[in-house]
């Protein structure tokens, strides 16, 4: 059964600093991996999703890559912002599903 | 927005009730798969809808259940509800069964059972 890990919980920083989010799952034969960004109480909003034959997505201030060997996926956010608080998810593909980690909810700091 | 729409957005149960959550795919989706999140946890998955097939499910038990309509709609079910199935129950809808395409998500519904 796959499962996925997401380190740390939590992270407050102040607003400017680049920071990273990891991620590391058990069943590299993933085919692909997503991450997303939940704010509260709301639903899941995709950020970026990197295939298997990739190693890394680019979208503005956020970078993903994928190591499937190693079993670990980081999300970079560039020159953090308030507006980026929330919670990011990363999620690995099973055969018709997402697998899950437990999220790291970030604070940006004015 | 993702073009995915939840109904309700909020429901409050007492527990041994039923209840049906509906959900529409975003246009020229023919997948709907549907999650489980409790509080501080990731979404758990629940079950998928292909073509108005079950097409896959995960470790709930039968009392769920779900329907998708030939527009590709979808509902989901719980029958004898248990108060920890209090959650935010999200669907997903996709172009594709297997999870390889982008899932799209809806803003979910909190349902709290009493």
């Amino acid at each position: 059964k796959q499962e996925v890990t997401q380190i740390p919980a939590a992270l407050s920083v102040p607003e400017g600093e680049n920071l990273v989010l990891n991620c590391s799952f058990t069943d590299s034969a993933i085919y692909n991996l997503q991450w997303f960004r939940q704010d509260p109480g709301k639903g899941l909003t995709s950020l970026l999703l990197i295939q298997s034959s990739q190693r890394e997505q680019t979208s503005g201030r956020l970078n993903a890559s994928l190591d499937k060997s190693s079993g670990r996926s980081t999300l970079y956010i560039a020159a953090s912002q308030p507006g980026d608080s929330a919670t990011y998810l990363c999620a690995g593909t099973g055969a018709n599903n997402l697998f899950f980690g437990t999220g790291t909810r970030l604070t940006v700091i004015p | 927005e993702t073009g995915v729409t939840q109904s309700p957005t909020h429901l409050i149960k007492t527990r041994g009730q039923q209840v049906t959550l509906r959900c529409s795919s975003q246009s020229g989706h023919n997948t709907v798969s549907w999650y489980q999140q409790a509080l501080g946890q990731g979404p758990q998955f629940i079950f998928q809808y292909y073509r108005e097939e079950e097409n896959g499910r995960g470790n709930f038990p039968p009392r769920f259940s779900g329907l998708q309509f030939p527009n590709y709609s979808s509902e989901l079910n719980v029958n004898a509800l248990e108060l920890d199935d209090s959650a935010l129950y999200l669907c997903a809808s996709s172009s594709r069964s297997n999870s390889r395409e982008t899932q799209y998500f809806g803003p979910g519904t909190r349902l709290l059972v009493l």
